[in-house]
């Protein structure tokens, strides 16, 4: 079975610093997929962010980078230069090669960007 | 390249009566989900088809909930009769056969209220 944790509800962070979202996540397959994603107000599901598990290098889009550290288990979000714009709901969520491509999903981090 | 289109966007109705949900997935794409969002939660997979079959239906409450694919493309998510707890988003996301890192693609949801 597969179990992603995002233990920060909720998180504040001052407009043009950087933030860091946690996230671990717990798997029995060798091979594995992390994912990152937005959820603002309007609902829709904006893909941030993909590492794959044998990936050598921790995965970057822009102003998202994702520090992954296979050994704790953990694949946190950094977001640098927050804007007013990132504030929203962020998912961790992992596919398993053994899970049929499925998405399991933590719990959410709601952001806030004080201006 | 069309997104993931779902309707209707918001549905209220009232306990024990039925409602259904529709869904057109990007053309092309073999994988369709169904996800269960309560608020303040992360999403919960349904159901899960490939083309016409079911791959995954675990977690789909299966004495109210039904779910269909009939030719492989749309698909339709119906709840009878609905009970206070249903009340979610219901989200949609397709993929293509083998894939579930960039390809997986969410619709914008319908939002359910029973009241």
């Amino acid at each position: 079975a597969q179990k992603i944790t995002q233990t920060q509800p909720g998180m504040f962070v001052q407009e043009k610093e950087a933030v860091t979202l946690d996230c671990t996540y717990d798997t029995s397959d060798p091979s594995y997929g992390l994912f990152w994603y937005k959820q603002p107000s309007s609902g829709e599901m904006i893909f941030l962010i993909y590492q794959g598990s044998y990936d050598q290098q921790n995965a970057t889009e822009g102003r998202y980078s994702l520090n992954f550290q296979k050994a704790r288990k953990s694949a946190n979000l950094v977001i640098s230069a927050s804007q007013l714009g990132d504030s929203a709901m962020y998912f961790c969520a992992m596919r398993g090669n053994n899970a049929g491509n499925m998405l399991t999903f933590g719990g959410g981090t709601r952001l806030m960007v004080k201006p | 390249e069309a997104g993931v289109a779902q309707s209707p966007r918001y549905k209220i109705i009232e306990k024990r009566q039925s409602v259904a949900f529709w869904c057109n997935p990007i053309s092309g794409h073999a994988t369709l989900y169904w996800y269960q969002q309560i608020l303040g939660q992360g999403p919960k997979l349904l159901i899960q088809f490939q083309n016409n079959g079911v791959v995954d239906d675990s977690q789909l409450p299966k004495d109210r909930f039904s779910a269909e694919r009939l030719k492989g493309v749309d698909s339709t998510l119906k709840i009878q009769p609905a009970k206070l707890e249903d009340s979610a988003v219901y989200l949609c996301a397709s993929s293509p056969a083998g894939q579930g890192a960039y390809g997986y693609t969410f619709g914008s949801g319908t939002r359910l209220t029973v009241v």
